[in-house]
């Protein structure tokens, strides 16, 4: 799987939106991107994830660049409760075995303030 | 509900002393897995299953047995636990096919061995 980059933390003031970026050069053409957070110690989340195109749901809005060597997470009015560490991922498209490990990074430290 | 249960949520044991941590999934999902997570070093796989009675092992295997007789239970095995093996837990799930799979964790089992 790509390695990841993510800047290690972030503060972003409530009701405000929160842009947490990730690059990923070493991307393949059959790999996803997929964006997890972990609210201190509780079992990872998922949020999002997308091959080419920009996804949305209801909890963020994933920005992927035409190349695919970067993305961003965009959490559109952040609250208290998004303060979080988020892991951007990069994990294969095929199916099996251990192409469905996720391998974390360090993640990227999100703290909303009131 | 949709989720994956652990129990117990947490565990104070001895060294040598067996311990077996249970995950449990309601979502009839083919494959699951094991991580643990340490300050430093993330998230990393202990052991997955694939389906019933498939199993293998995942990076950080030595110490741990799994198990999966039924498709919704997944659990853990300490033979002869460590102070090495004090970590917290996450088990997880996800319904199969490519990639493009979404993993479900639990909410963590946190062991300390003594």
């Amino acid at each position: 799987d790509a390695k990841t980059t993510q800047p290690p933390s972030m503060d972003c003031a409530e009701g405000r939106a929160a842009n947490l970026p990730c690059n990923h050069s070493t991307i393949s053409g059959n790999e996803y991107v997929y964006w997890y957070r972990q609210i201190h110690s509780q079992g990872p989340q998922y949020i999002i994830h997308g091959l080419k195109n920009n996804e949305t749901n209801e909890m963020a809005s994933l920005i992927i660049t035409e190349d695919r060597k970067s993305s961003t997470l965009i959490l559109p009015h952040a609250t208290l409760r998004d303060t979080a560490v988020y892991y951007c991922i990069v994990r294969v498209a095929e199916w099996g075995g251990s192409n469905y490990k996720l391998t974390f990074g360090k993640g990227t430290l999100l703290t909303v303030n009131p | 509900e949709a989720q994956v249960t652990q129990n117990p949520r947490y565990l104070i044991t001895v060294t040598g002393k067996k311990l077996t941590v249970t995950c449990s999934q309601n979502m009839n999902h083919e494959y699951m897995s094991w991580y643990r997570q340490d300050p430093g070093l993330g998230l990393r796989q202990i052991y997955y299953s694939m389906n019933v009675e498939v199993t293998d092992k995942g990076d950080v295997p030595e110490g741990y047995k799994v198990s999966r007789k039924e498709k919704r239970n997944f659990p853990l095995i300490l033979e002869s636990p460590s102070p090495n093996q004090t970590s917290l837990y996450f088990c997880a799930s996800s319904f199969s096919g490519g990639g493009s799979d979404t993993q479900y964790f639990g909410p963590g089992t946190r062991l300390t061995v003594l």
